[in-house]
């Protein structure tokens, strides 16, 4: 099964703040990589697919770039309900297996 | 609107069973292939099975494999995983989840219900 490792684990930052997330596969899967929030006790959504396109309804401080196995998640301008719990996972190849997760907490 | 609604979890004895079934509203549920993702209290997310639009395949985590199955009722709108021989390490909440794909090649999931919590206990 291909790996997925996020870095960082967890991370602080402020309202306005502009933070990055990273996720290295442990094989090449092209672009085939999306990205999801959870908020806490809540269901994952959707944020990124496809590396780099932002799933509609979702506001456009969020962008995703990458391919092969180095793939990043950029919000802009934090806001309250960005703090959260944020997974990869790759559809390149079945199991489409999920990150450990990178939690985003407020400072 | 779009939604999934799980249901059928509960707390459970090592070794019983339980079906988790998920009701599919707002949409052509016949046309999507769906998942089953769960969530370990404190842990991240694992994908637990898939079946496809019209339930002639599918496929499941080596963890589960054997003791889950994954079905669906397309005239029901309505997905199951039938989930025996549990243990310890099945508890979790238990989400399911539509795939969706975007220019022929790229998956991803969607929609996703609120989840439903198993506890083995």
């Amino acid at each position: 099964d291909i790996q997925l490792t996020q870095s960082p684990s967890s991370l602080s930052a402020s309202i306005g703040d502009r933070v990055t997330i990273t996720c290295r596969a442990s094989q090449t899967i092209s672009d085939y990589l999306n990205w999801y929030r959870q908020k806490s006790g809540k269901a994952p959504e959707l944020v990124i697919y496809a590396a780099a396109y932002v799933q509609s309804g979702l506001p456009s401080r969020f962008s995703g770039s990458g391919s092969g196995t180095d793939f990043t998640l950029t919000i802009t301008t934090l806001q309250p309900e960005d703090f959260a719990t944020y997974y990869c996972q790759q559809t390149n190849t079945a199991p489409y297996t999920f990150g450990q997760g990178t939690k985003l907490e407020i400072k | 609107q779009v939604q999934l609604v799980e249901s059928g979890g509960g707390v459970v004895q090592p070794g019983r069973s339980l079906r988790l079934s998920c009701a599919a509203s707002g949409f052509i549920f016949s046309s999507y292939t769906m998942y089953w993702v769960r969530q370990a209290p404190g842990k991240g997310l694992e994908w637990v099975a898939d079946i496809w639009y019209d339930g002639t395949k599918t496929k499941y985590a080596d963890s589960v494999k054997g003791r889950f199955t994954i079905s669906r009722d397309n005239s029901k709108n309505t997905l199951y995983l039938e989930v025996n021989s549990l243990r310890g390490d099945d508890t979790a909440v238990y989400y399911c989840a539509r795939d969706v794909v975007y220019g022929d090649f790229y998956h991803a999931l969607d929609v996703w219900g609120q989840g439903t919590t198993v506890i083995v206990s």
